[in-house]
């Protein structure tokens, strides 16, 4: 596709759940990176892969927040135990090598832990 | 006419006017940085960047200026449209972490 595709666009999930989000990144585009975007607030970085590997993981909340990229392009993000205050935008972008690479977002999953 | 300051949660224009958005960031070690523009529903999308060896870039009716002595970015738009309203988000990149540092977002509303 031209750009970032996110699924799904919405998800609700119950309180305890398991969730796994999507990313398609660009082709070629070897930066991933996952945001979270609560509302009236801005993206809050998460994880950032180059290839593979990931990076920087600093922004993961807890250790109910995993990422994985295992043929380096597609990435899953998945959540566990969700809580109510997980809900949110998530977001993902991704960006060609290089420190001045424009980073291009997809639409976002909203998700909702009710 | 203009409307420049601090930076504001929201800014209300006229359509035609000049706009500021004015952003001040954290890290005086980033050496890049980023304006995107965020419409209600979709991702941020990249508007114009400029690197900390420049105080100044300009682009098709936006120009960005930076001053890295108080660290403070601004984005300026002319003849604003009202397909200009949207929230506009700052953003830092430095050393060789890819991560972007979001600053916090202005509405920008343009009034026909």
């Amino acid at each position: 596709g031209a750009g970032v595709s996110q699924t799904p666009s919405n998800k609700v999930t119950e309180k305890g759940k398991y969730v796994e989000l999507r990313c398609d990144p660009i082709s070629g585009h070897t930066a991933l990176y996952w945001y979270r975007q609560s509302l009236g607030q801005g993206p809050e970085f998460l994880i950032y892969f180059q290839g593979t590997g990931a990076a920087d993981d600093s922004g993961l909340p807890n250790d109910r927040f995993f990422a994985v990229r295992p043929e380096g392009s597609v990435s899953t993000l998945k959540i566990q135990r969700t809580e109510r205050g997980d809900s949110a935008v998530y977001l993902c972008a991704s960006s060609s090598p290089g420190q001045g690479s424009e980073a291009f977002f997809g639409q976002g999953t909203r998700l909702t832990v009710v | 006419g203009e409307s420049v300051g601090l930076h504001l949660p929201t800014l209300s224009v006229q359509e035609g006017d000049n706009s500021i958005i004015n952003c001040a960031y954290s890290n005086s070690a980033s050496d890049y940085f980023i304006w995107y523009k965020q419409e209600s529903g979709k991702g941020p999308q990249f508007i114009i960047d400029i690197r900390s060896n420049m105080d100044k870039r300009q682009g098709q009716r936006v120009t960005v200026l930076l001053n890295k002595t108080v660290k403070h970015l601004s984005l300026q738009i002319a003849a604003t449209q009202p397909g200009d309203s949207a929230v506009y988000f700052c953003a830092e990149k430095g050393g060789n972490t890819g991560k972007l540092i979001f600053g916090q977002g202005t509405t920008l509303q343009v009034k026909p």
